[in-house]
């Protein structure tokens, strides 16, 4: 069982290009969440998502980001328009649907990362 | 809003020693997971040992064992013979407990720990 794939492993952009970050989750895993770690800084959530629906997305800046999650294929983080500060690794984690109605807990499975450089 | 701290950016030990790393964290909530994940320099996140708020018991993994006190909001990773491998980051993280399960996790900003030889 594959684990959490996202590609590419290293992306350099120019400041104002776009940026394309791909994340396909574990097999039977229809949550994805985006995480973002600045040098040097602990993981910051940015956005939670199922398929074709975000859930949570009160980490993500208001500008120039976005995240969709589509019914097949990966979920893609999207950065409009790059400035040096955008310049981080940026995680995808994974975990399986949960059980309604039960208080439980769902392991998130963590991708590699894509580190973003911008120059 | 969950915050998590870490007050040692950086420890080191001796290998075959036992080190202690510490976290506190701030929730108004009653229902709640914490974790220490291991960041190697590969940057892979991986989970080393999860804790749930509703067990009194600590939790252990292997050389892994946690000291989880609910009340001073405290929740220390220990590592008893450690090894070279066990260089690394180590990130605690905080998540609320849910119908579903799935929540967003809230890190710490880490601890830099090396083995020395």
């Amino acid at each position: 069982n594959a684990g959490v794939m996202q590609n590419p492993r290293h992306l350099v952009r120019r400041r104002g290009q776009e940026a394309r970050l791909r994340c396909s989750p574990m097999k039977g895993h229809s949550h994805v969440y985006w995480y973002r770690q600045l040098p040097e800084e602990g993981l910051k959530f940015m956005v939670y998502l199922q398929k074709e629906n975000i859930i949570d997305e009160s980490g993500m800046p208001k500008e120039r980001f976005s995240a969709e999650f589509p019914k097949e294929g990966p979920s893609i983080l999207r950065i409009q328009q790059v400035v040096r500060g955008d310049s981080a690794a940026y995680f995808c984690a994974s975990s399986k649907p949960g059980l309604a109605g039960l208080s439980s807990y769902n392991e998130q499975f963590f991708g590699p990362g894509t580190r973003l450089t911008v120059l | 809003a969950q915050t998590v701290t870490q007050s040692q950016p950086e420890m080191s030990v001796q290998e075959a020693e036992t080190v202690t790393l510490s976290c506190t964290y701030d929730t108004s909530e009653n229902n709640y997971y914490l974790f220490w994940y291991k960041q190697p320099p590969s940057r892979q996140m991986i989970l080393v040992i999860r804790q749930e708020a509703y067990k009194q018991q600590n939790a252990t993994e292997n050389r892994f064992s946690v000291n989880f006190q609910k009340a001073a909001k405290s929740f220390s990773l220990k590592i008893s013979d450690s090894q070279l491998g066990d260089t690394a980051m180590y990130f605690c993280a905080f998540m609320k407990g849910s119908n579903f399960g799935n929540e967003k996790l809230t890190f710490g900003t880490g601890t830099r720990l090396t083995i020395i030889p």
